[in-house]
Parts: C-alpha cells; structure tokens; sequence
C-alpha cells in the first residue's frame, strides 16, 4: 500500500526566512498530494493541494512542487511570519474513494 | 454548514470498558475516515468508508470497528479500549470522487487508564 514519507520531524526558522517540508510517496498510482497545517487543539486543515497533471501550484507565500519521476513533493514557505508556526503534513491519495495517508508531519516555529 | 463533527471531543476510559465515537457531516462525501493521531506518528489511517455500505480496513485497524450508518455518519467503536488506544481521533470526510478538499472534525481526545 501506499506510503508517505516526510522530512523533516522539526524546523525552526527566523520570521522573514523560507521554509521548506519535504516528502516522497510509494505508489505511483497516487495521484492527489494535499498539504495540510495543525494548529494546537484543532483538526488539520488543507493549505494547498497538488494533482499529478501539474508541477508546482503556488498561493501567495505557498508553493507545492511535485516530481512525479522521483515520487516526491515539497511545500515552501516564503517570508515566514509567526502565525505559520504549526504542524504540518503532507498527504497523497489515489483518487475516486481511494485512501488518503499522510506523512509523519513536521513541527514548524518560526522565531520572532 | 457544520463541516464534520465528532462526539465527545474528551473521554476517559478504564480498561475493558467499550466506546463508540461518533462523527457525521453534512458535505455530501461518499468518503469517510478515521485516523489516530499519536506524537511522532502523525496521522495513521485506522478504518475507512469509501461510499455507504462500504467499510475497509487502514494502516492500524486492529481493537477497532466501524459503522457506516449512513451517508452522513461513521462511527467508531472501541469493544475493549486498552492502554495503546490512548490517543487523539479524528474523523474526515473527503469528497474523493471529484478529489476535493478532505474536511476534519475537532478530533476526541481519549485516554485509557
């Protein structure tokens, strides 16, 4: 089955600075890569996502790169501010009904 | 639009005793999750329900059951919690057949003494 592997566990930056979260996956059947930040206390939400027909998406501060040779995708963060301290996953996924597994998740601070 | 909600969102168990976790979402998935959230761990798949009448095991199904009772709920059951099920659970719903956005609820906070 499909398996998600993410780097890495903890990431300390300086507001200002980029950040980038890194993750490989196993099945090339996946085809849907969502990216999603855990505030303390609450249920993971989605940032940004990715499907295998295209190689980066970018919204303001975020981007996804995909790499579908590789079997690897990255989420950067530029301009890192406070608030983006959180924890972060990655997910992939085949799609019509087919699971979705994530990543070990990456612990990000972002020092003031 | 309540999005996904999960019951109780805290729960103290002892040994031995049974449980059902309750999740239901008003989005109009056909797919519905449920994961385990552990430190270091991240999120592992325990039991998923692609459509109504449809339930498959995920990556740790072992101690668990499922119910999709209908379209709108997905239940999880604990028959006989133990120390190992002390964890955070969170229910998604996913709407996988248009590969939309995967919705969380709050998530249950369990502890199994």
């Amino acid at each position: 089955g499909e398996n998600v592997e993410q780097h890495p566990s903890t990431l300390s930056v300086q507001e200002g600075d980029s950040a980038v979260i890194k993750c490989t996956y196993s099945d090339s059947a996946s085809n849907y890569f969502p990216w999603y930040k855990q505030e303390l206390g609450k249920g993971p939400q989605l940032i940004i996502d990715i499907r295998s027909n295209v190689g980066e998406k970018k919204d303001q501060r975020i981007a996804v790169t995909l790499n579908k040779t590789a079997k690897h995708f990255s989420l950067h963060i530029t301009e890192t501010q406070p608030e983006d301290s959180a924890v972060y996953f990655c997910a992939a996924s085949i799609s019509r009904g087919g699971k979705l597994i994530f990543g070990q998740g990456t612990e990000l601070s972002v020092k003031p | 639009n309540a999005g996904v909600t999960q019951t109780p969102k805290f729960q103290v168990l002892k040994t031995g005793q049974s449980m059902t976790l309750q999740c239901a979402q008003d989005m109009n998935h056909n797919s519905m999750y449920w994961y385990r959230q552990d430190p270091g761990m991240g999120l592992r798949l325990i039991y998923y329900s692609a459509s109504e009448g449809t339930t498959d095991k995920g990556e740790v199904p072992n101690g668990y059951n499922v119910s999709r009772l209908n379209k709108r709920e997905f239940s999880l059951r604990l028959e006989s919690a133990a120390p190992s099920q002390t964890s955070v659970y969170f229910c998604a719903s996913y709407g996988a057949e248009r590969n939309t956005e995967a919705f969380f609820g709050q998530g249950t906070r369990l502890t199994v003494v």
